[in-house]
């Protein structure tokens, strides 16, 4: 139940292209659902991140698109850079109490130019 | 630099040693979250403490870990006799709880520990 599973493995978009990552979970109690990069040798950074009360959340060229019913959730990363490049990685988890963030296992982007 | 930071950034050492990684977390930030990451992978959470206290512990972390928080700003985790299987990035995070935000996990560059 504490599982959140992630697809694409890998992913190759070409530049200006629309980058697409699914996730689902398991556990109901989760309500906060963020996105994180990470680049090669470096710790993830926080990208994005929903709450279950709205279905949608854009920042910039990123969104996350969030399907309660469903248990799923995805991030869409318009017009893709080169720069886009890393790993990502979506998490569930709670905003209050403790629920200890439970990650994907990980989708690498790479945008060709 | 206000983010968290963890040292050292590598560390190499033999099967049976131990080893200690350092985490000075967001100085206004009173949880501070251990993860380990293995190649390929998402980070697995090890444990975490609210201010000094430490409030939960993954079964991943074995009896050879220990993890302190002493006065409840920075934070230790501390391996004994390491093993192959050990090696990993080892990151930290801190949150600010109480306010909605404590999933809001800010990350470290992580210490990556290789064992011979």
């Amino acid at each position: 139940q504490q599982q959140v599973k992630q697809s694409p493995q890998s992913l190759i978009v070409q530049k200006g292209g629309i980058s697409i990552i699914n996730c689902a979970y398991e556990n109901t109690a989760f309500d906060y659902f963020p996105w994180y990069q990470q680049f090669p040798g470096k710790g993830p950074a926080l990208l994005i991140a929903i709450r279950p009360d709205v279905s949608e959340k854009k920042e910039g060229r990123f969104t996350i698109s969030f399907n309660k019913s469903a248990k799923q959730f995805s991030l869409h990363i318009m017009d893709s850079q080169p720069g886009d490049s890393a790993t990502y990685f979506c998490a569930a988890g709670g905003s209050t109490g403790f629920q200890k963030l439970v990650f994907g296992t990980g989708t690498r982007l790479l945008v060709s130019p | 630099d206000t983010g968290v930071s963890q040292d050292p950034r590598h560390k190499i050492t033999k099967r049976g040693q131990n080893v200690t990684f350092r985490c000075d977390p967001i100085s206004e930030h009173n949880r501070l979250y251990w993860y380990r990451q293995t190649l390929g992978q998402g980070p697995e959470f090890l444990t975490y403490f609210q201010n000094e206290a430490q409030l939960e512990k993954s079964r991943l972390l074995s009896d050879r870990f220990s993890a302190e928080r002493p006065k409840g700003s920075f934070s230790t985790l501390e391996i004994q006799r390491t093993e192959q299987g050990d090696s990993a990035m080892y990151l930290c995070a801190s949150s600010l709880a109480g306010t909605g935000k404590a999933g809001e996990l800010f990350f470290g560059e992580g210490s990556r520990l290789t064992v011979l």
